[in-house]
């Protein structure tokens, strides 16, 4: 079945890095845009970037810089490398699919969310 | 930025109706697509594209958009339906290309 895998979350001190990164099955990886979300304890929903198909990356204007999105499709995985964390950056990371048109784009599958926590 | 607001919370009770809005500048133009997320569960896609349910999604859940507001409902309302609703729109005037609504905490009476 269609289904999404995070990994590589966990405890880092703030100013460290992380790689995340999500396996996908189930579905033609190549042909579908990828994306990250986040969200903190106890709060909602916030998106961090997305990747098209093979290329053009775009982040949330708060994270440019930091977070670098890419993607291997020869092994139908999404990475997530996260630099210079911060305190504020601890939160559950989901991998989504994207589900896009020329009018919007939803998040169609999510997988279950690795998390991250900065702290020293 | 575009900003899309929920309110905390809806309370129902099973068998009824919920309604939770979701309201944003001339968001009538906008397609909104709606998150169900259960208490420590990831989130899942309950409607697309204002109205169109992905397969697998009771039919109880409906979408609607007028003017400045999205309208989520689920109808004949289940005890398993108790979980947080967000709102989203992709916004394609700003970096913030998804735009989330706050949530909406339902509770089942």
């Amino acid at each position: 079945q269609v289904q999404l895998v995070e990994s590589g979350g966990g405890l880092v001190k703030p100013g460290g890095s992380l790689r995340l990164s999500c396996a996908a099955s189930g579905f033609t990886f190549s042909d579908y845009f990828m994306a990250w979300i986040r969200q903190a304890p106890g709060k909602g929903l916030e998106w961090v970037s997305y990747m098209k198909r093979s290329d053009s990356e775009y982040y949330a204007d708060s994270l440019k810089g930091r977070f670098t999105i890419s993607r291997d499709n020869a092994k139908n995985s999404l990475f997530l490398q996260m630099n210079g964390l911060r305190a504020e950056d601890t939160a559950l990371y989901y991998c989504a699919r994207v589900e896009y048109s020329a009018s919007s784009a939803a998040f169609d599958i999510w997988g279950q969310g690795t998390m991250v926590i900065v702290s020293s | 930025s575009y900003v899309l607001t929920q309110p905390p919370s809806v309370s129902v009770a099973p068998g009824k109706t919920a309604s939770i809005t979701c309201g944003g500048d001339n968001i009538g133009s906008d397609s909104v697509h709606w998150y169900q997320q259960r208490p420590g569960q990831a989130p899942v896609l309950v409607i697309y594209y204002d109205i169109y349910r992905p397969s697998g999604i009771p039919e109880r859940f409906s979408g609607s958009t007028s003017g400045n507001t999205a309208t989520l409902t689920i109808s004949r309302v289940e005890a398993g339906d108790e979980a947080d609703y967000y709102c989203q729109v992709w916004d394609t005037n700003n970096d913030l290309l998804w735009v989330f609504g706050g949530g909406t905490k339902l509770t089942v009476l």
